[in-house]
């Protein structure tokens, strides 16, 4: 079954270093996202990118945020300047269709 | 704001049991619901998605949805120590498919 492929699994920054967390969508989806899950707090949207642009983004994803799809396969999340408040697991998601949502394994990013 | 509202639990079920989660939402116009389960660190999986009114049954899942009363609910039947995760419900939202998700509910199934 295709999967979506997350890398690292687990990154660890200085505050104040740049990140950037990368994701292999699957090969024939269309739209990619970028999730992020705070220890302990829902899942929240970051970002979706279709047709090489982004599509939508939240409040959270500000300046210090962002997205690029380099060479038609890998699509990475980059953060600028972390945070000690950005350390959350981020999930990549790719889709298809309507019903064909795929998440990736997750990056868990610790800022100290 | 669109909200997806979940009782946090632990939801805590004898084995053998069901389980029923349960999911209130605040936009009227989602059409597509979705219940993922999520293991300590993982990412979200995928149990059910369900567009339309009334039941669907998949295995010992049953998603049901309520439009009229912004209700989702999944019952989980012959509940096994397996099932112990934190379920979510999810739904679509505008027209990028990114997805809303409440906070979960953790399930415990006690052997």
């Amino acid at each position: 079954e295709p999967e979506v492929t997350q890398t690292p699994s687990h990154q660890v920054t200085q505050m104040g270093q740049e990140v950037i967390l990368r994701c292999v969508p699957i090969s024939n989806h269309l739209y990619f996202y970028w999730y992020r899950q705070i220890l302990g707090q829902k899942v929240e949207f970051l970002v979706s990118f279709y047709n090489n642009e982004i599509s939508e983004k939240s409040e959270i994803f500000d300046d210090q945020f962002s997205v690029e799809r380099p060479d038609g396969s890998n699509f990475t999340l980059k953060i600028r300047s972390t945070k000690l408040e950005d350390s959350a697991m981020y999930f990549c998601a790719s889709r298809g269709d309507v019903h064909g949502y795929t998440f990736g394994s997750g990056t868990r990013l610790t800022v100290v | 704001q669109k909200e997806v509202e979940q009782n946090s639990g632990p939801l805590s079920v004898p084995e053998g049991a069901i389980a029923s989660l349960n999911c209130t939402y605040s936009d009227r116009v989602s059409q597509s619901f979705f219940w993922y389960r999520q293991y300590s660190g993982k990412s979200p999986e995928l149990i059910m998605s369900i567009y339309s009114n009334g039941d669907k049954e998949d295995g010992r899942f049953t998603a049901q949805l309520n439009k009229a009363s912004q209700y989702v609910s999944l019952l989980i039947r012959d509940s096994q120590p397996s099932d112990s995760a934190t379920y979510l419900c999810a739904l679509y939202s505008g027209n990028t498919g990114k997805l809303i998700f409440g906070q979960g509910t953790t399930l415990q199934v006690k052997p």
